[in-house]
């Protein structure tokens, strides 16, 4: 079974600073990957996905994610954050089709932007 | 940008009472899930479906129930609330004939069960 970790659960960061959350998966094959922000009160919001190719994957709002198969991650990057970035990111591993592409999420992170 | 509703978005209800929390979808996908959310946390799979009259319990067990009579609709039913129920309720849906499957996700069903 797959298994999704976020190791921060909150963080901070001043606006206009770089960003880079965490996520690390357990995945017996070729992993299908997300992320997912939840702004609060909302539904999830697909940032990017990786399925194969590239491992530097571009996504909406300026993020991007780069996959390291020999690290097991998938971590989430912006150059430079905006207060409207606040919100709860999730990274979500897929079990791929033959699985049924169901999806295991992470914990999520927290994100607070400092002024 | 997905097309998936959920009505009500807020619902504060008294014990024992039944309620359904909607879900619809106009991608015509055939995938519908449900999530639960309680504050703060990760997401666990309540129910899913592969398609009209495919229901399947997912990985937190639930005792909610839904249907799938249509391909549009998946909702979501409690038959007696209880304060224990109070959660962040999320559906989802995906095209399973495309290779890079993908869900996209409703706004969610905020209740609470006094």
């Amino acid at each position: 079974a797959q298994s999704v970790t976020q190791p921060d659960i909150h963080i901070t960061v001043s606006e206009g600073a770089s960003l880079e959350l965490r996520c690390n998966y357990s995945y017996g094959a070729t992993p299908y990957l997300f992320w997912y922000v939840q702004s609060p009160g909302q539904g999830l919001q697909l940032l990017l996905k990786y399925f194969s190719g590239d491992t530097l994957v571009q996504g909406i709002k300026g993020f991007e994610a780069e996959f390291k198969r020999s690290q097991s991650s998938f971590n989430l990057r912006k150059p430079s954050v905006h207060w409207s970035d606040a919100a709860e990111y999730f990274c979500a591993v897929g079990a791929g089709r033959n699985a049924g592409n169901m999806l295991t999420f992470g914990g999520g992170t927290r994100l607070m932007v400092k002024p | 940008e997905a097309d998936i509703y959920q009505t009500p978005r807020y619902l504060v209800i008294g014990t024992g009472k039944k309620i359904t929390l909607e879900c619809s979808q106009t991608m015509g996908h055939d995938k519908m899930y449900w999530y639960q959310q309680d504050p703060g946390m990760e997401l666990h799979l309540i129910h899913y479906s592969y398609g009209v009259n495919s229901t399947e319990k997912g990985d937190l067990s639930s005792e909610s129930t839904v249907s799938r009579i249509r391909t549009e609709h998946f909702p979501l039913t409690l038959e007696s609330a209880r304060p224990s129920h109070t959660s962040q309720y999320l559906c989802a849906s995906s095209d399973n004939r495309v290779a890079q499957e993908t869900q996209y996700f409703g706004p969610g069903t905020r209740l609470l069960v006094l």
